[in-house]
């Protein structure tokens, strides 16, 4: 069945890099997404991947993706005490691509 | 351009009753899918409706159901509510087309709470 992990918690110093990772069951994921969570706020999508693809920049942000072992990860440069959040793995496949399976999601705190 | 807008934010009803949540898409988006979070099951998906049909849906009871009117708003419904309803109910749109699109847009949720 469709099944999303993720760790629970990642704690990091502000400036560093952050790593999130996630493994996901589904072959048939076509579509892989990060989404961040704010307290008291709904899901801010910040990026997406194919599954056709190994990797995807936006400014600060760096998705790998590793098809083979069904393994994402998420980089975050330069991290901010603004960036803390809950961050959330998650996939659907081409054929039902708006039925969003979700891991249970990253807590990442900000040391200073 | 607006956001995905939902009413109300926050919501106590009483075991028994039922529950009428709204949602409004972002101008432009046809589809409107519905999520559930609470702490124990995370992050799960209702149903999803394009063009005023329900397009898919989730794992849950059918006391939950919901409707997309022609201008694309959306409600969803909850009837005979149970302790285990209380969640934070997330409403999501995309422009969508004769398929689905995977770029989805949240609101900021409803707060349920059941008593």
């Amino acid at each position: 069945g469709e099944d999303v992990e993720q760790s629970l918690f990642l704690s990091v110093r502000e400036g560093d890099s952050s790593v999130i990772n996630c493994t996901y069951t589904d072959s048939s994921s076509t579509y892989l997404y990060w989404y961040k969570q704010e307290p008291g706020a709904g899901l801010q999508l910040l990026t997406y991947i194919f599954s056709n693809m190994d990797m995807k920049q936006d400014q600060r942000l760096t998705v790998l993706l590793n098809k083979k072992d069904k393994h994402l990860s998420l980089r975050i440069a330069d991290t901010q005490t603004g960036d803390s959040a809950i961050y959330f793995c998650a996939e659907s496949s081409y054929s039902s691509a708006s039925k969003i399976i979700f891991g249970s999601g990253t807590r990442l705190s900000i040391r200073p | 351009k607006a956001g995905v807008t939902q009413t109300p934010r926050y919501l106590i009803k009483t075991r028994g009753q039922q529950v009428t949540l709204s949602c409004s898409p972002i101008s432009g988006h046809r589809s409107v899918s519905w999520y559930q979070q609470t702490p124990g099951q995370g992050l799960q998906f209702l149903f999803e409706y394009f063009s005023e049909t329900q397009r898919n849906k989730g794992n849950f009871p059918g006391r939950f159901s919901g409707r997309q009117f022609s201008n694309s708003r959306s409600e969803m419904n909850v009837s005979t509510l149970e302790l285990g309803d209380s969640a934070l109910y997330l409403c999501a749109s995309s422009i969508a087309s004769d398929r689905a699109s995977y770029e989805q847009y949240f609101g900021p949720g409803t707060r349920l709470t059941v008593t």
